[in-house]
């Protein structure tokens, strides 16, 4: 059983509307990050946090706002997106950046009408 | 510009044979490298990895080699079992320098037959 959890699974939202990802994490870690998977793609980085602390933003686009309370959970704000926005969403959390091995939760399934 | 390449979209094997996944790279900060195997519908899970010190580690059925001189990885499974068809990705990063940051490639999917 993962110790990283996602919601929603799946989400699907028009243009105008703004919604947000949720991820949490009950392995004790202190880095979570946020990536995208697009179809036939590698998994891309998008946002790295320590310890609370955003310490990478993968020249993501400000339509993708993260926020990263405490250690434990992890939100995405998006709003105004597009269609090619369009993507699994995937949470993961390591003990420290660069330490030990990422842990991935199941995903969001995200589309973008 | 990919820094880590899966070359092979897929793979089909038999059932109780060897499977051989592989994967380059073309940073040769890389210092730590990682193979993740995932199933449909699941976020991908953590398989084995392998230091830039070492050439060769091994968890149970799974082997993974670092030929460094060559820039190249590769997963063993001996033997292969249905339940390992899944894609799979390699993934690379500089400790050091990164900040964890992992470089994945496109993926592998691999089918065990029967």
């Amino acid at each position: 059983e993962t110790g990283v959890t996602q919601t929603p699974r799946h989400l699907v939202m028009g243009m105008t509307n703004k919604k947000s990802l949720k991820c949490e994490q009950h392995l004790g870690h202190n880095a979570m990050y946020w990536y995208k998977q697009s179809a036939k793609k590698p998994l891309e980085l998008m946002f790295v946090y320590n310890f609370k602390e955003q310490t990478e933003n993968n020249s993501v686009p400000s339509r993708f706002s993260p926020e990263c309370p405490n250690s434990s959970h992890l939100f995405l704000h998006l709003h105004t997106l597009q269609p090619e926005d369009s993507a699994l969403y995937l949470c993961a959390s390591s003990l420290t950046p660069g330490q030990g091995e990422q842990y991935f939760g199941p995903g969001t399934r995200l589309t973008v009408t | 510009d990919q820094q880590v390449k899966q070359n092979s979209p897929s793979l089909s094997v038999q059932e109780g044979r060897i499977s051989i996944l592989n994967c380059d790279y073309t940073n040769s900060m890389f210092d730590y490298f990682l193979w993740y195997k995932k199933y449909p519908a699941e976020g991908p899970t953590f398989l084995i990895s392998i230091s830039s010190i070492k050439d060769k580690n091994e968890d149970g059925r799974f082997t993974v080699f670092l030929n460094k001189s060559a820039k190249h990885l590769s997963l063993h499974i001996v033997p292969s079992q249905p339940g390992d068809s899944a894609v799979y990705f390699c993934a690379a990063s500089n400790r050091d320098n990164q900040g964890g940051k992992l470089i994945f490639g496109q993926g592998t999917e691999l089918s065990v037959k029967p």
